[in-house]
């Protein structure tokens, strides 16, 4: 199992340009989420998704939007990347009844 | 106001003593749960430990145990027999409720073990 994937693992993007970042889970698991983690703070929530065809916002969602259409996957789009987007993003999922969250191992993304 | 407060930005203990992490939390629902996770200088996010609103005794893993303190709205890790492993950073984190298992972060203790 591999586990939760993450793709890419580092991008370099400019003011205004676009991306998608990929989350893949082989658990079968329900829920998935998107986190940012800057300095000094702790990882905030983004979107997250109950299950397949659903999203929800989270915390932070201004500047980015999700899709859930496979079970397996949660994409995670900036449209017109900002400076400020510029972190480390975690996807994570969870099982139904499960009580731990599973992380990827990051994608750290620079906004120049 | 802050959900997870994580009020020790940095911790240093010597290999093999205890060392005891502090979190504190703020919630009205009477269903929640208490998760600490580790993050080495790697990066990954390690779950290390899960504590119930409703289980009746303290969690324990391994060396980590989770000093539950309803009352007070404390939920401390206590390492055990530090290693110079054991060195990363250590969030808490709280879910409310069930149905979403949105878990909110505090903003993380780095620990240091020295030999």
């Amino acid at each position: 199992n591999a586990g939760v994937t993450q793709t890419p693992k580092f991008r370099v993007l400019k003011t205004g340009q676009s991306m998608t970042l990929l989350c893949a889970q082989d658990m079968n698991h329900e829920y998935m989420y998107w986190y940012r983690q800057d300095p000094g703070m702790g990882l905030r929530l983004i979107h997250y998704s109950v299950g397949e065809g659903t999203t929800a916002k989270g915390e932070v969602p201004d500047g980015y939007n999700v899709s859930r259409l496979k079970k397996q996957n949660f994409l995670l789009g900036l449209e017109s990347a900002a400076p400020s987007q510029t972190s480390v993003y975690f996807c994570a999922s969870s099982s139904l009844l499960g009580d731990e969250q599973f992380f990827g191992p990051g994608t750290r993304l620079t906004v120049l | 106001a802050q959900k997870i407060t994580q009020t020790q930005p940095g911790m240093f203990v010597q290999e093999k003593e205890a060392v005891t992490l502090d979190c504190t939390y703020d919630t009205s629902d009477p269903s929640y749960g208490l998760f600490w996770y580790k993050q080495p200088s790697s990066g990954e996010m390690i779950f290390l430990i899960y504590q119930g609103s409703y289980d009746q005794q303290n969690a324990t893993e391994g060396r980590y145990s989770l000093n539950f303190q309803k009352a007070r709205k404390s939920a401390n890790l206590v390492i055990s027999a530090s290693q110079l492993g054991d060195s990363a950073m250590y969030f808490c984190a709280m879910r409310e409720g069930k149905g979403t298992d949105k878990l909110i972060f505090g903003t993380g203790t780095r620990l240091q073990v020295f030999p």
